[in-house]
Parts: C-alpha cells; sequence; structure tokens
C-alpha cells in the first residue's frame, strides 16, 4: 500500500480554520484519498474522500495537490467536536481495506 | 441516520474461553469488516467478508478467528481460546461497496478484556 505522512499533531483555536496536511508522494494513479477521523472512545468516522478534484461536504473541504502527492483537510470552523485522530488513508479502486496510520491529533482550544 | 451496532460495549472474558462479539451492519450494506485497536495502538484490520465468505484478512487473522452471518442482520466475530494480548477494541464496519471510494461505516465497538 502506498504510504501517508502526517504531523503527529496540531493545534488550533476554536471557531478557526483548520489546515491538515498529509503527504503521499507515492500515490498511484488508482488510489482514492480518504480522511477518518476518531474521536475519543469511539470508532472511526468516515469524513470526506477524493480522487483528483477538490471535494466539499457538510463536514469538510478535501484540497488535492495537482500532481496528487498531498492533500489537505480544511475544516472550515473548528469546534470542541472536532478534537480527534485524523487519518489520511490511501485505498484502491480494487480495494476497500482501510490501513490507519498514527493520523494526526488534533487538539481544539476554547 | 442509519448506523452500525455492536454489542455488548465490553466484555471480560477468562483467558482460554471463547467469545463472540455481534455486529448489526446497515441494512442495505453488502460489505463487513472487523477491525481492532489495542489501546494506545492504530487501529489494524482484520478480515472483510461479502456474499457469505472471507474476501480478505490480515496475517491477524489466524485459526483463533472465524466470522459468520447466521441470520440477515447479524455479523459476528468468534474468538476461540482468547490470549491476554486480545484484550482490544474491536469495531465492526460496513460499506455499500468495497471499490475504493465508498465510505465505511463504523460501530462504537467492544472493548474485550482478557483476564
Amino acid at each position: 500500500d502506498a504510504k501517508t505522512t502526517q504531523p503527529n499533531s496540531m493545534e488550533s483555536n476554536e471557531e478557526e480554520p483548520v489546515h491538515l496536511p498529509c503527504n503521499h508522494s507515492t500515490i498511484s494513479g488508482t488510489d482514492y484519498i480518504h480522511w477518518y477521523r476518531q474521536l475519543p472512545s469511539q470508532g472511526p468516522e468516515y469524513v470526506i474522500h477524493g480522487l483528483t478534484s477538490n471535494v466539499n461536504n457538510r463536514m469538510a473541504s478535501l484540497a488535492i495537490a495537482e500532481d496528487r502527492k498531498s492533500s489537505t483537510l480544511i475544516l472550515h470552523r473548528a469546534t470542541l467536536r472536532d478534537a480527534a485522530v485524523y487519518y489520511c488513508i490511501l485505498l484502491q479502486t480494487s480495494g476497500s481495506r482501510l490501513t490507519f496510520g498514527e493520523g494526526t491529533q488534533l487538539t481544539v482550544n476554547p | 441516520e442509519p448506523e452500525v451496532t455492536q454489542t455488548p460495549s465490553h466484555q471480560v472474558t477468562q483467558m482460554g474461553q471463547e467469545v463472540i462479539l455481534r455486529c448489526v451492519p446497515i441494512s442495505n450494506h453488502l460489505y463487513f469488516y472487523w477491525y481492532r485497536q489495542i489501546l494506545g495502538q492504530k487501529v489494524e484490520f482484520l478480515v472483510s467478508f461479502y456474499n457469505n465468505e472471507i474476501s480478505e484478512k490480515s496475517e491477524i487473522f489466524d485459526d483463533q478467528f472465524s466470522v459468520e452471518r447466521p441470520d440477515g442482520s447479524n455479523f459476528t466475530l468468534k474468538i476461540r481460546s482468547t490470549k491476554l494480548e486480545d484484550s482490544a477494541m474491536y469495531f465492526c464496519a460496513s460499506s455499500e461497496a468495497d471499490r475504493g471510494w465508498p465510505e465505511a461505516f463504523f460501530g462504537q465497538g467492544t472493548r474485550l478484556t482478557v483476564v
């Protein structure tokens, strides 16, 4: 599986935007970029995914670099409830197995 | 909103005993998964299941483990002869399809403690 690299931790203030980066320089043309998050003591939760174009949904936006070697998850206005570990995961079109790394621990300050 | 439900939320068992962890996936989903997370470690894939058979399994999923869909709604993980190192959170997940794009919905997990 292609590997992703994320910062171990990031901090944000409530109501401010948060940009969570992910590097995936060995991504293949058929890899989807998925983001999941895990709130404390809960199961992982799907956030967003994309292939080539930027994506928006009610939770977040995903900005994908033109060469697809990196992406950024954008939370437009962080809330305390957004404090979680965020995982950037590459998923092949032929696969369904999610390979979780260490992720980024996001702390949101009031 | 539809959700994956898991029971029990916490199971304590003695080493060497068998446990069955239960999951009710989202009703129109066809693909089912088990993952586990040992305390303080990464979430690890165990197995995926489709059309009443295992479609993929990890090296963790050895003969000690088995999965079953005994009826139209439940999906179970059986762990035989439990060991201390089997203590972990076990997450069930389901998805509509298995081709790269569909989101997986996870349950809240069962905390298994082997004593």
